[in-house]
């Protein structure tokens, strides 16, 4: 099955700039989104179709593609910004489309 | 304001059945597909089951199949799933989450999710 593949933690001190990466070979021509989750909360949507930002999402968060690897990049990193991140793409190697997810990156902020 | 809220989570013997709610509101229920992830204490999102707005379409991940039933009924804005058979592995928050589809290409995300309600599977 197929699998998006992301570093399990990352680190960074307020102020810098994180980049989370997610790898897989479908994303050339799927779409990526990235989730946001803080514990004992909800996932909540930062990114989609790759680069778009939702309303009321900070300007400092943004997404980027290349070839088989995804960046959602923080700038400015603030320490609300530590919490778990998960990419998302499609899984059309079967019969229909499917969701597959990565399996998360926890952001520091030392 | 879009609101999702679960409810039917517990504790469940291995074999056993639950079955979990969905309460939406907020937005016109009946137009959007809908979804159920899992996350496993500790663990990463698993996408368990989607239906389209007019359950027309349904799917489920192959660790579910066979086993778990997704429905809803637009006239009571709400969505279910039944469990039946459940594993000490299905042990995991379950969260309702509403979807954005892209027309042309099938791919979707999702745009709402709600706080999730536990499911325990344990003797």
């Amino acid at each position: 099955s197929y699998e998006l593949t992301q570093p399990p933690s990352v680190s960074v001190s307020p102020g810098q700039t994180a980049r989370i990466t997610c790898s897989g070979d479908a994303l050339p021509k799927q779409y990526a989104y990235w989730y946001q989750q803080k514990p004992g909360q909800a996932p909540v949507l930062v990114i989609y179709k790759d680069s778009e930002r939702p309303s009321g999402i900070p300007e400092r968060f943004s997404g980027s593609s290349s070839g088989t690897t995804v960046t959602l990049t923080i700038s400015g990193v603030q320490a609300e910004d530590e919490a778990d991140y998960y990419c998302q793409s499609a899984d059309s190697s079967g019969t229909y489309q499917n969701v597959v997810f990565g399996g998360g990156t926890k952001l520091t902020v030392l | 304001e879009v609101q999702l809220v679960e409810s039917g989570g517990g504790l469940v013997k291995p074999g056993g059945s639950l079955r979990l709610s969905c309460a939406a509101s907020g937005f016109t229920f009946s137009s959007y597909s809908m979804n159920w992830v899992r996350q496993a204490p500790g663990k990463g999102l698993e996408w368990v089951s989607s239906i389209s707005s007019s359950s027309s379409y349904i799917y489920y991940a192959d660790s579910v199949k066979g086993r778990f039933t997704i429905s809803r009924d637009n006239a009571k804005n709400s969505l279910y799933l039944q469990m039946n058979s459940l594993r000490a592995e299905d042990t995991a928050v379950y969260y309702c989450a509403r979807d954005i589809r892209d027309g042309s290409s099938g791919e979707y995300y999702f745009d709402y999710w709600g706080q999730g309600t536990l499911v325990t599977v344990s003797s």
